[in-house]
């Protein structure tokens, strides 16, 4: 069983359009987050979320909004696609990030979002 | 804000030969954690260490290995015995603690390291 799963794999689109990554945990985590890995492979945190609460919020635009509707999910939402939005964008998850304990993050295999 | 630097973009080593990656970071907190993770073609993040801050105890993990030297903000990756499946990308992670010692998970990745292993 895959532990943190995403989908899609890979996704085209075109500039303009919105789209969503799925992510899943099975691991029974708390805490949820999404990476964007650059073309230059550099990862930075977008979001976190933490029994559906936002708790981690880094400067990303506006177009990009994560959805917990549950905790083992968080999907990423992003609105009129632009070209530099082309990257990896990686789900993770761990126990509980609140506790200080939590010190493993658990990575999805990523999707591969690429806008022409 | 912290910062994770990683001066070595490509290293490579021979097979069954050891090989030292190099981090140093940046910052002004007493307790956090630091990380290698590592990222082969497949595309998959991988846990390889990590260390605690107020250990003095490096870190090991079978050929894996750590030296950690607080004062200096060092944290280098031993690789004992390369293995040619130890070819990946390899990156160096920080993350604070506040005074609760809560996290919030908040990792600061460096630029990464790209290791390959010949035979």
């Amino acid at each position: 069983d895959t532990a943190v799963s995403q989908t899609p794999k890979y996704l085209v689109t075109q500039m303009g359009n919105d789209k969503s990554i799925k992510c899943e945990q099975n691991l029974g985590h708390d805490t949820m987050y999404w990476y964007k890995q650059d073309s230059k492979k550099f990862l930075k945190i977008m979001f976190s979320y933490n029994n559906k609460e936002l708790i981690i919020n880094e400067t990303v635009p506006n177009r990009f909004s994560p959805k917990s509707p549950d905790k083992a999910h968080l999907n990423l939402h992003i609105n009129s696609l632009e070209l530099g939005d082309s990257a990896v964008y990686f789900c993770a998850s761990s126990p509980n990030a609140r506790t200080g304990l939590d010190n493993e993050q658990f990575f999805g295999p990523g999707t591969r979002l690429t806008v022409l | 804000a912290q910062t994770v630097t990683q001066s070595q973009p490509e290293m490579s080593v021979q097979e069954a030969e050891t090989v030292t990656l190099s981090c140093t970071y940046d910052t002004s907190e007493s307790n956090y954690y630091l990380f290698w993770y590592k990222q082969p073609p497949s595309r998959q993040m991988i846990l390889v260490i990590r260390q605690e801050a107020y250990k003095q105890q490096n870190a090991t993990e079978n050929r894996f290995s750590v030296n950690f030297q607080k004062a200096a903000k060092s944290f280098s990756l031993k690789i004992s015995d390369s293995q040619l499946g130890d070819t990946a990308m390899y990156f160096c992670a920080f993350m604070k603690l506040d005074a609760g010692g809560t996290s919030y998970g908040k990792l600061t990745f460096g630029q990464g390291t790209i290791l390959t292993v010949h035979p």
